[in-house]
């Protein structure tokens, strides 16, 4: 069964250092995402992705992150000068044009020391 | 402010038993619903998702979306010790660039 993969699983990184962080979505799949989860909190929205653009920001997605689809299958999401508040889990996901379902990858745990 | 809550838990059942978790949304302008299920450090896996007013059966599990009340629940028949996760509700909102709202999430514990 096809699933989004992301690298690396955990990433750990000196407090104002640059990080990508890796996905590769489902490959029939259209639409991207990017969420995030701090431990013991809620999972959310960061950005969504569609032909090349991004469809909608959360406010988290400031001026540090940006995203980008370099090839037709990684999807990225670069972090410019992380802080110890970006530690938390990265998920990348995608779904199918004409469907709501998003699935998700494994996601990569982002250590910012 | 798009919401969606849950009750925290845990909600304790013994195997067997039928596990109720509910779930409640603020934008009535949600348009379809999921649960995911979410392992501690593992990444949401999903469950079920249901559009339509009423009820929605997979196997041991069942949907069920009130629209009028702004209320989703997710019962699961026959609970099984692996059943014990975290269990997430999500609002799918298109007109915001089709994002995802989750709750914070249901500890569901069954116990053997």
């Amino acid at each position: 069964e096809p699933e989004v993969t992301q690298t690396p699983s955990h990433q750990v990184t000196q407090m104002g250092q640059e990080v990508i962080l890796r996905c590769v979505p489902i490959s029939n799949h259209l639409y991207f995402y990017w969420y995030r989860q701090i431990l013991g909190q809620k999972v959310e929205f960061l950005v969504s992705f569609y032909n090349n653009e991004i469809s909608e920001k959360s406010e988290i997605f400031d001026d540090q992150f940006s995203v980008e689809r370099p090839d037709g299958s990684n999807f990225t999401l670069k972090i410019r000068s992380t802080k110890l508040e970006d530690s938390a889990m990265y998920f990348c996901a995608s779904r199918l044009a004409g469907s709501d379902t998003q699935y998700f990858g494994p996601g990569t745990r982002l250590t910012v020391l | 402010q798009k919401e969606v809550e849950q009750n925290s838990g845990p909600l304790s059942v013994p195997e067997g038993a039928i596990a109720s978790l509910n779930c409640t949304y603020s934008d009535r302008g949600s348009q379809s619903f999921f649960w995911y299920r979410q392992y501690s450090g593992k990444s949401p896996e999903l469950i079920m998702f249901i559009y339509s007013n009423g009820d929605k059966e997979d196997g041991r599990f069942t949907a069920q979306l009130n629209k009028a009340s702004q209320y989703v629940s997710l019962l699961i028949r026959d609970s099984q010790p692996s059943d014990s996760a975290t269990y997430l509700c999500a609002a799918h909102l298109m007109e915001y660039g089709n994002k995802l709202v989750f709750g914070a999430g249901t500890i569901l514990r069954v116990k053997s």
